[in-house]
């Protein structure tokens, strides 16, 4: 049973459009953590929120957490080639849990 | 700091043949996960450790899997035997204060015919 859902699974734009990722559960999460992964590689934390509604910005990325805690959308602003890569959500469901991983959604930016 | 080490990136080997990974963890921390990841599944947890402690292995498939932590900074994970089902990428973790910002290696890709 995958607790985070994240969607569009697969997403191909051209460089310099604006996508959003949404993660999405029915159980409410302490944290929310963003992933990002290259291939032949682990991934990378990108970003940690941790307050219902909070708002974090990173350069083009805006992730935002939902007020109920429950989803978090990532927003990227003029995609760039370099944005390619497996985005993954994972939630902590109680202070010092274990994380739990999304679905994923592949990101493909085409030059 | 030369990141979290695993090895070997990748493994080809027969059915019914013993697999260790291996995986340094970064100096420091003091938590350290064992992930698999494929195309169906995605990423799944399946065993974590705490000051050299097992805390959960609910994730472990079955018996033919197992995870040891000799010391503070090295863990492995054997899979015997192994079987083509488990091809898949394994990946370790570490972090310190458990369990935030994870880090982890770049993998070991195994292939079992």
């Amino acid at each position: 049973t995958q607790l985070l859902k994240q969607s569009p699974q697969f997403l191909s734009i051209q460089e310099g459009e604006n996508l959003t990722v949404y993660c999405n559960s029915s159980s409410v999460f302490s944290s929310l953590q963003w992933y990002r992964q290259e291939p032949g590689e682990g991934p990378v934390l990108l970003v940690t929120v941790v307050t219902g509604g909070e708002v974090k910005k990173l350069k083009r990325l805006t992730f935002q957490f939902g007020d109920a805690r429950k989803d978090s959308s990532l927003h990227i602003t003029a995609a760039q080639p370099g944005d390619t890569g497996l985005y993954l959500c994972a939630g902590e469901k109680s202070s010092g849990d274990k994380l739990t991983f999304g679905t994923g959604t592949r990101l493909a930016v085409r030059p | 700091d030369a990141g979290v080490i695993q090895s070997p990136r990748h493994e080809v080997t027969e059915m019914g043949q013993e697999v260790t990974l291996r995986c340094k963890l970064i100096s420091g921390h003091n938590s350290l996960f064992w992930y698999r990841q494929t195309m169906m599944r995605g990423l799944e947890l399946l065993i974590y450790f705490n000051n050299n402690v097992p805390i959960d292995d609910s994730g472990m498939p079955e018996d033919r899997f197992s995870a040891k932590m000799p010391n503070a900074s090295f863990s492995t994970l054997k899979i015997q035997p192994s079987e083509p089902r488990d091809s898949a990428v394994y990946f370790c973790a570490s972090s310190f204060s458990f369990p935030y910002i994870q880090y982890f290696g770049a993998g070991t890709r195994l292939s079992v015919l």
